[in-house]
């Protein structure tokens, strides 16, 4: 079983749409879980930490269910920008990547 | 304050060839690390360091080597280019705590190199 599983997608979406997609890892002693995003033969750029309590971050949400193990991301009033493919990153004192969450948010 | 700096952009070698990719970071970080993406896949760590004069292999370090000599540079090697070794490469830096695993560490990438072996 991979560390880090992600549904690739794509998903795509309108613009004005909520999009929200899950990351489940397989360690149970992963310490510290981020989102991030990396367009197209670029560089993974962090979009967000996630909290045990949940966070916003303007039209992003992420959660986190230790029990379930798995986080999630929601993207609401999804804008042309937000295409991307979102990587889900896990931390058990090594960094587990996801092979991402395709987002293709059309006009 | 550059960040993380990875040379070259882009490179084609030959079967058997040699060749090191740069990267430096100017923001004092302890932990460096290469990582190489296939088309449709996630990250694969190949080498890491916690440290100067410290390195560690990580997922696919078959192939490659690094060195660390000094804080800010970690370079990567390839001895024997091989076709499985065309991928996208990324240099990453971070600053790790010295408790078990920082809830603030946050990786900084460099843009990356596009290596093609023929």
């Amino acid at each position: 079983r991979k560390e880090v599983e992600q549904d690739p997608g794509p998903f795509n979406v309108p613009e004005g749409a909520t999009v929200a997609f899950n990351c489940t890892y397989s360690n149970s002693a992963s310490q510290s879980f981020f989102w991030y995003r990396q367009d197209c033969r670029k560089e993974p750029k962090l979009l967000m930490s996630v909290y045990s309590s949940g966070n916003e971050d303007g039209r992003f949400t992420a959660q986190l269910n230790r029990a379930s193990q798995y986080i999630s991301l929601l993207i609401r009033d999804s804008k042309l920008s937000d295409s991307a493919t979102y990587l889900c990153v896990c931390n058990d004192y090594k960094l587990s990547f996801g092979a991402g969450t395709t987002v293709t948010v059309r006009a | 304050n550059a960040g993380v700096t990875q040379t070259p952009k882009f490179r084609i070698l030959k079967i058997g060839q040699s060749m090191t990719l740069q990267c430096a970071q100017d923001m004092n970080h302890n932990y460096m690390y290469w990582y190489r993406q296939d088309p449709g896949m996630g990250l694969k760590l190949i080498y890491y360091s916690v440290g100067a004069g410290i390195t560690d292999k990580g997922e696919v370090p078959n192939g490659y080597n690094v060195s660390r000599s000094t804080t800010e540079d970690f370079p990567l090697r390839l001895e024997l280019a091989a076709p499985s070794q065309t991928s996208v490469y990324f240099c990453a830096s971070s600053y790790r705590g010295t408790e078990y695993a920082s809830t603030n560490e946050k990786l900084f990438f460099g843009s990356g190199t596009q290596l093609s072996v023929l």
